[in-house]
Formats: C-alpha cells, sequence, structure tokens
C-alpha cells in the first residue's frame, strides 16, 4: 500500500519553463491537496480538489493550475515558472479531516 | 485558512529531557492535530484530538485540546536522537473540512 506518491521527488527549472507535479493516491481517499512549504512559513495550501470533478483555490493560487484527472490523481502545473516558486511541493490526501490528511514525501523544486 | 501560532519556533534538547511546544489560534477549532516531519519526508500524523479538554498519549508524546478550543500542546517525555524533525500543530475549523497548519517547531537532540 503506497498511500500518496509523488513524482518527480527533485526538479530543476529555468525561469519560464513549464512543468507538471503528479501525485496520485490509492486509498480511496475523495479530498486531495497541494501545499507548498517555505522556510519559517509551514505549509501554504495551493489548491485543493474536494471530490473529483472539483478544484478549488487555496492561500497560495497564483502562478499554478491543477487537475483532478480522476479520483486517484491530482496534478499542479507550473505554466510558466518564477524563482520565488523555489519550494517543497507536498500532495495529500483525506477522507474527511477527522480523520487527518496523508502527505506524499514531496517535490523539492528549485527555479533559477 | 486561520492563523495558528506554534513556539517555540526551535529548541535544541538533551536527550532525556522532556519538551513542550504549543498552538494558539484567535478561532475554535473542531480538531486538533500533530504530526511530525522527518528530514527529506512529508509530515505524519502522531495525534488527533476531538474533545475539548482531551488528553490524548502515543507513547513517549501527549496532547492535549485547551478548554477553549482555541489551543493545543504536545510534550514528548525522554527525548531521544529519532525526535528529530520538525512538529506541526494543525487546526480543523468548525465549518471547513480543510485544515491549517502552525508554522512548526524545528527539534534537534543533542546525544
Amino acid at each position: 500500500n503506497a498511500g500518496v506518491t509523488q513524482t518527480p521527488k527533485f526538479q530543476v527549472l529555468k525561469t519560464g519553463q513549464s512543468m507538471t507535479l503528479q501525485c496520485a493516491q490509492d486509498m480511496n481517499h475523495n479530498s486531495m491537496y497541494w501545499y507548498r512549504q517555505d522556510p519559517g512559513m509551514g505549509l501554504r495550501l495551493i489548491y485543493y480538489s474536494a471530490s473529483e470533478g472539483t478544484t478549488d483555490k487555496g492561500e497560495v493560487p497564483n502562478g499554478y493550475n491543477v487537475s483532478r484527472l480522476n479520483k486517484r490523481e491530482f496534478s499542479l502545473r507550473l505554466e510558466s515558472a518564477a524563482p520565488s516558486q523555489t519550494s517543497v511541493y507536498f500532495c495529500a490526501s483525506s477522507q474527511g479531516a477527522v480523520s487527518g490528511y496523508t502527505f506524499g514525501s514531496g517535490t523539492r523544486l528549485t527555479v533559477v | 485558512g486561520q492563523q495558528l501560532n506554534q513556539s517555540p519556533q526551535s529548541m535544541f534538547i538533551q536527550e532525556g529531557e522532556d519538551v513542550s511546544m504549543n498552538c494558539t489560534s484567535s478561532s475554535i477549532f473542531n480538531t486538533w492535530l500533530w504530526y511530525k516531519q522527518d528530514p527529506g519526508e512529508g509530515p505524519v500524523l502522531l495525534i488527533a484530538l476531538y474533545k475539548a479538554g482531551e488528553l490524548t498519549s502515543n507513547g513517549r508524546l501527549t496532547a492535549q485540546f485547551g478548554i477553549t478550543r482555541k489551543d493545543s500542546f504536545l510534550n514528548i517525555s525522554a527525548s531521544i536522537p529519532s525526535d528529530v524533525g520538525i512538529y506541526f500543530c494543525a487546526g480543523q475549523p468548525f465549518n471547513d473540512y480543510k485544515l491549517s497548519f502552525g508554522a512548526g517547531t524545528t527539534v534537534t537532540v543533542r546525544a
């Protein structure tokens, strides 16, 4: 049982390049989330998907887009990467907040 | 999301010591959770609290849901080297299923 799988684990982009971060969960969870983690700022919500077919903006959505491809998969796209998007990105899923979130192991992105 | 104030921001502790960290909010929460993040990994759920005043243990960890619903604390007893990491508090409001996270407490243990 893999839980939440994120790919890639590491990525270096040049300013202006685009890329998609992939996330898949095998726990049949309804809700999925994308967070970014920056030193001293904790986890900030970028986008979330309450259920298959729905997506909503979180706290810091600018510069990102998402796709809930099916119940298992939730991808995050950077259309034109900027150095301010250098961060560690975490995908998470839940069946409801009372059960807590299950996080992936993260994608470490550097934009130069 | 709601602002959670987590303190201390970081701590250096001696192996064997007991340590405490806490989280406060200006808003009330339905649920409080505590997560630990090991270096290079994602956060993992340690303890979940569902009732005001609830005290819950998980091995050497003890957490409490504040009676006002606006705070929670986590204690680690008899620290060991593997306690190194970042500890996050998280709260779930009554009217939302999404969690708000604190900024984290970084724990470093001196052997």
